[in-house]
């Protein structure tokens, strides 16, 4: 069965960079959900989006900004990057619109692991 | 507000032994419950899921927790440990706005599991 796919799996960068993350969700979900794990860490809720418009926000910092596209694949785009941004990124993603099995859980993808040196 | 706190931060349990891994949640409502398990530098593999139906939900891996909203509980078990237990599981509740909201992680559970 097909899953979340995000790209890229790893990344480097510099202080101050930019960097976007990619995630494209398992078909026909129309929901997607970005997630931050620091070291250590449970995951931390950021952003989430249904039918391309913002759904939820939780703690994601000004710095920081995503959206999801026709196709519903969403895109994190992450601005003048800082150490403790160095995390595990992942996205999730469901299927809200309709009723039935699994209309209510959130599919995880591999995740992004993201070093700012 | 709603909360997840899982009891144990680790937890070592010998291969072929039972395994226990407890959470406690808070909610004004009676939430959605899931456990996940993460595998060492892997992503979250959803292990089972309780949506106010049967009590007692069965997930993949022989993985199996009990809803108990007296004790406000959704303690994971497992029969037998097997070494590809060995991993990170989070207990997470559906956060607020109902079935829209985002997922409220605990802290995380590491399970080891010796030879």
């Amino acid at each position: 069965a097909a899953g979340v796919i995000q790209s890229p799996r790893h990344l480097i960068k510099e202080k101050r960079e930019t960097a976007t993350l990619k995630c494209y969700p398992i078909p026909r979900h129309d929901t997607v959900y970005w997630y931050q794990q620091g070291p250590g860490q449970d995951p931390q809720f950021l952003i989430s989006f249904y039918e391309k418009m913002q759904s939820d926000k939780g703690s994601i910092p000004d710095r920081f900004s995503a959206q999801q596209f026709s196709d519903y694949h969403s895109e994190l785009n992450m601005s003048s990057l800082e150490l403790g941004d160095s995390a595990l990124y992942f996205c999730a993603s469901r299927r809200r619109g309709g009723q039935g099995e699994g209309t209510d859980t959130q599919y995880f993808g591999p995740g992004t692991r993201l070093t700012v040196l | 507000a709603q909360s997840v706190t899982q009891l144990d931060s680790h937890v070592s349990v010998s291969e072929g032994t039972p395994v226990l891994l407890r959470c406690n949640y808070s909610s004004s409502y009676s939430p959605s419950l899931f456990w996940y398990v993460q595998h060492p530098n892997k992503g979250l593999q959803l292990l089972l899921k309780y949506t106010s139906a049967a009590t007692l939900v069965k997930g993949i891996n022989g993985f199996e927790a009990e809803f108990k909203k007296s004790e406000t509980s959704f303690h994971l078990t497992k029969p037998s440990a097997h070494m590809s237990d060995a991993a990170e599981y989070f207990c997470v509740a559906q956060g607020p706005g109902g079935s829209q909201g985002n997922l409220i992680f605990g802290k995380g559970t590491k399970l080891s599991v010796k030879p």
